[in-house]
């Protein structure tokens, strides 16, 4: 079992619409959730973090964090073509010797 | 703020040859960590520094080694490259550790010949 897993996607995704991406992962111990946007071809880019359980919201962006059932999501209102790229989660855990451990990354095309 | 800076932007080498890698980060962050990412196995973590110690490691071969400088710029070193070695090597600064947000820079695309 991967440490963070993603579904690898595509995510296809009308413009206007919300997409919605899931993460789990396995390190019950894992203290910080991030989400990182990377465009093809660049490095990837600082969305939202969050460490509590529940909600938080940044403009268009909102993460959900699940501690009981270790999943993070990610929701992104009013897509647009410009929020296609590959999203990435990951999870800092002291159990897994206080790393940063990365998903594989979910794909999202958002279709005009 | 200037963001993370990586040089080479680019690098192709042969087999068997040896490449250092720079990082410097944003200023005031005193912990930078390096990945290598791959179409292959994703981004995968090679080590932190943190006021020139190493603080974590990933599972990477000891042909992967890294340093930080009391400027808290960072090198990255990989000897006796191989075929397998071609990526793009990441580096990213955060304030105090992987635990906070985390700046990528631009990376670095290395081929191996």
């Amino acid at each position: 079992q991967k440490e963070v897993e993603q579904n690898s996607g595509p995510l296809s995704v009308p413009e206007g619409a919300i997409a919605s991406l899931n993460c789990t992962y396995s390190d019950r111990g894992s203290q910080s959730f991030f989400w990182y946007r990377q465009y093809s071809g660049k490095s990837p880019e600082l969305i939202m973090f969050i460490y509590s359980n529940g909600d938080k919201e940044d403009g268009r962006f909102t993460a959900q964090l699940n501690k009981a059932s270790q999943y993070v999501s990610l929701l992104i209102r009013d897509s647009q073509p410009s929020d296609s790229a590959t999203y990435l989660c990951a999870a800092f855990g002291r159990a897994a010797g206080n790393k940063l451990t990365f998903g594989g990354g979910t794909r999202v095309l958002v279709k005009p | 703020k200037a963001g993370v800076t990586q040089t080479p932007r680019y690098l192709i080498k042969t087999r068997g040859q040896q490449v250092t890698l720079s990082c410097s980060p944003i200023s005031g962050h005193r912990s930078v960590s390096w990945y290598q990412q791959t179409p292959g196995q994703g981004l995968q973590f090679l080590f932190e520094y943190f006021s020139e110690t190493q603080r974590n490691k990933g599972n990477f071969p000891g042909r992967f080694s890294g340093r930080q400088f009391s400027n808290s710029r960072s090198e990255m070193n990989v000897s006796t490259l191989e075929l397998g070695d071609s990526a793009l090597y990441l580096c990213a600064s955060s304030l105090s550790g992987q635990h906070n947000e985390q700046f990528f820079g631009p990376g670095t695309r290395l081929t191996v010949l």
